[in-house]
């Protein structure tokens, strides 16, 4: 199937700096992705849906000027969480719809996940 | 408002055993249905998707089916082992959204 990378997996950093995480599709185009919240035991949430070319559609609650996304590129998708604060410590997942895929199923392929501590 | 549940929450069976997993939606009008495996602190594995227009699917020990009318699937994990332990995540692709809807998750725990 086809591949999602994120990076970092895991940062840790104090209240108040910014975050980048980025999700790559490494053998594939995407011009859409999308990028979700994880809490402990806890299912995902889906935060926005990034277009490539265009801003992102946030989800009712979500900060547009807190989670910035920019979707420069068919193969990267970057997620910045802005004066980061204890409580946006969360897992983020993104994943990506293949646009030309062998067979179109609408099958999302998810990264491995970037883990956020904010102390 | 579009839900996905997953039922039961958390299943501990002995090695060995069959058993199923519940998932329901309150909306038919669906594009299509994935279940994921999730380890602790991982990522997700997708492990089946079923279109609209299927009824079932099948990968090795597993098997997941779809019924659209009673707004239900079901994953079959048969002769389960060990190794199946993890959380199991339900989501759904509703016709006119490009994006899924997760279920609650059904956390396995397999014994030896």
């Amino acid at each position: 199937g086809a591949v999602v990378s994120q990076h970092p997996s895991r940062v840790i950093c104090k209240s108040g700096t910014s975050v980048k995480i980025e999700c790559r599709s490494l053998d594939f185009q995407a011009t859409t992705m999308f990028w979700y919240r994880q809490f402990p035991k806890k299912s995902l949430m889906l935060m926005a849906t990034s277009n490539e070319g265009s801003k992102a559609t946030y989800e009712q609650g979500v900060e547009k000027d807190k989670f910035l996304i920019n979707h420069a590129s068919l193969t990267l998708s970057t997620l910045t969480v802005t004066s980061a604060h204890p409580e946006d410590s969360s897992f983020y997942i993104c994943s990506a719809r293949e646009l030309f895929p062998p067979v179109n199923t609408g099958e999302l392929f998810f990264g491995e996940g970037s883990r956020l501590t904010v102390l | 408002k579009q839900e996905v549940t997953q039922i039961p929450a958390a299943l501990s069976v002995p090695e060995g055993e069959n058993l199923v997993l519940n998932c329901s939606f309150t909306d038919s009008a669906i594009y299509n249905l994935q279940w994921f495996r999730q380890d602790p602190g991982k990522g997700l594995t997708s492990l089946l998707l079923i279109q609209s227009s299927q009824r079932e699917q099948t990968s090795g020990r597993l098997n997941a089916s779809l019924d659209k009318s009673s707004g239900r699937s079901t994953l079959y994990i048969a002769a389960s082992q060990p190794g199946d332990s993890a959380t199991y995540l339900c989501a759904v692709s509703f016709t006119g959204f490009q994006k899924l809807v997760f279920g609650t998750g059904t956390r396995l725990l397999v014994s030896p």
